[in-house]
């Protein structure tokens, strides 16, 4: 059984462009979560999404951030004018069910740099 | 707001000796589980131990074991017997009852274990 896959693993956008984070949850996982983890800091929660539902956005930037979890296909996070400050990596997790009811399992990461 | 703090930015520990990393966290919340996650230079998050706060008895995953003191909001995790492979960087992390997905990181504390 594959573990969570987040592709692509390094990205470098220009200022002002578009960033496209995918995630894979593992087999069977319908709960997917988003993180940004920013340098010599921990985790920060951004979004918790089910299939076709956002549950809770708390985390997330008001402007510029949006997330989806399609029926098919991957999870993703989008960014839209990124700026410097959006340099971070960005960590998915995906658990079968409702946490802490279940295991939440996260993926390698993908590190966007911002030029 | 729930804040999880730990003080300790580095440590180091021989081989097969006994470390303890600290973690506090602040909550008014009665309903509440810790965790303790791993991650190493992979950077990919690995969960070591959980514990549910209604619980008295402390968690324990192998080598890997915690304190948790309730009445002072603390949550220490031990490790025994260091391996080489448990060099990584250690993050306690917070989720409320009800948040379902909203876990709160510490900024965390590396380790390494020395030859």
């Amino acid at each position: 059984n594959a573990g969570v896959m987040q592709n692509p693993r390094h990205l470098v956008r220009r200022r002002g462009q578009e960033a496209r984070l995918r995630c894979s949850p593992m087999k069977g996982h319908s709960h997917v979560y988003w993180y940004r983890q920013l340098p010599e800091e921990g985790l920060k929660f951004m979004v918790y999404l089910q299939k076709e539902n956002i549950i809770d956005e708390s985390g997330m930037p008001k402007e510029r951030f949006s997330a989806e979890f399609p029926k098919e296909g991957p999870s993703i996070l989008r960014i839209q004018q990124v700026v410097r400050g959006d340099s971070a990596a960005y960590f998915c997790a995906s658990s079968r069910g409702h946490l802490p009811y279940y295991e939440q399992y996260f993926g390698p990461g993908t590190r966007l740099t911002v030029t | 707001a729930q804040t999880v703090t730990q003080s300790q930015p580095e440590m180091s520990v021989q081989e097969a000796e006994t470390v303890t990393l600290s973690c506090t966290y602040d909550t008014s919340e009665s309903n509440y589980y810790l965790f303790w996650y791993k991650q190493p230079p992979s950077r990919q998050m690995i969960l070591v131990i959980r514990q549910e706060a209604y619980k008295q008895q402390n968690a324990t995953e192998n080598r890997f074991s915690v304190n948790f003191q309730k009445a002072a909001k603390s949550f220490s995790l031990k490790i025994s017997d260091s391996q080489l492979g448990d060099t990584a960087m250690y993050f306690c992390a917070f989720m409320a009852g009800g948040s379902q997905g909203n876990l709160i990181f510490g900024k965390g504390t590396k380790l390494s274990v020395k030859p």
